[in-house]
């Protein structure tokens, strides 16, 4: 099994543009997440979806949006880059929210 | 301000000595889960504790679990430089709900 995938692993924008980091699992998971991990700050939650249709808001949910259009796919979409945007985001996908989270391997932004 | 407080934030020892770390709250946890994370990877399940007092063991790893349910621990035994990375704990609160919030946590180095 792929387990949680997260595409891409390395990008750069500059200022105001926008993009989507894409997230996919095959584990028929209904809970999914998306984090940013920033030097000593941890994880912090920026959106969340507890099944296809659902989505809700995590701690940092301010310059970005998501869908759940599908049970596999939790794309998050960054409208307009800022440089407070740089960060390593973490994609994850549980059975429930009160299960153990599988991860991808992270997608590292940096916004000039 | 951080829900969970993990101390201390940054670890080096020999190999072969033993080691703490902690994972503080005042609020109550439903459920308490510890993480190990390597270098561009994401974060792994270790262990979840869920009762008052619980105690689980994974090898020379020993997980507590508050009796107030507020506060965990991880005790690594005769460490290995194997165990280097970054130890996280995560956790559900009552009116958290679906949110899991983590600590900032523990980087760990083991030294040959």
């Amino acid at each position: 099994n792929a387990g949680v995938t997260q595409t891409p692993k390395f990008q750069v924008l500059k200022t105001g543009q926008s993009m989507t980091l894409q997230c996919a699992q095959d584990m028929n998971h209904e809970y999914m997440s998306w984090y940013r991990q920033d030097p000593g700050m941890g994880l912090r939650l920026i959106h969340y979806s507890v099944g296809a249709g659902i989505t809700d808001q995590g701690e940092v949910p301010n310059g970005y949006n998501v869908s759940r259009s599908t049970t596999e796919d939790f794309p998050l979409r960054l409208l307009s880059a800022a440089p407070s945007q740089t960060s390593v985001y973490f994609c994850a996908s549980s059975y429930s929210f009160l299960s153990p989270l599988h991860f991808g391997n992270g997608t590292r932004l940096t916004v000039t | 301000t951080q829900l969970l407080e993990q101390s201390p934030q940054f670890l080096s020892i020999q190999e072969g000595e033993n080691l703490t770390v902690y994972c503080n709250s005042s609020s109550v946890f439903s459920s308490l889960q510890w993480y190990r994370q390597e270098p561009g990877e994401g974060p792994v399940l270790l262990v979840t504790v869920v009762t008052g007092g619980e105690v689980k063991k994974l090898k020379r790893l020993t997980f507590q679990f508050g009796d107030a349910r507020k506060d965990s621990s991880l005790h690594i035994t005769a460490a290995q430089p194997g165990d280097t990375g970054l130890y996280l704990c995560a956790g559900n609160t009552e009116t958290s709900g679906s949110r899991l919030t983590f600590g900032e946590g523990t980087q760990l180095t083991v030294n040959p």
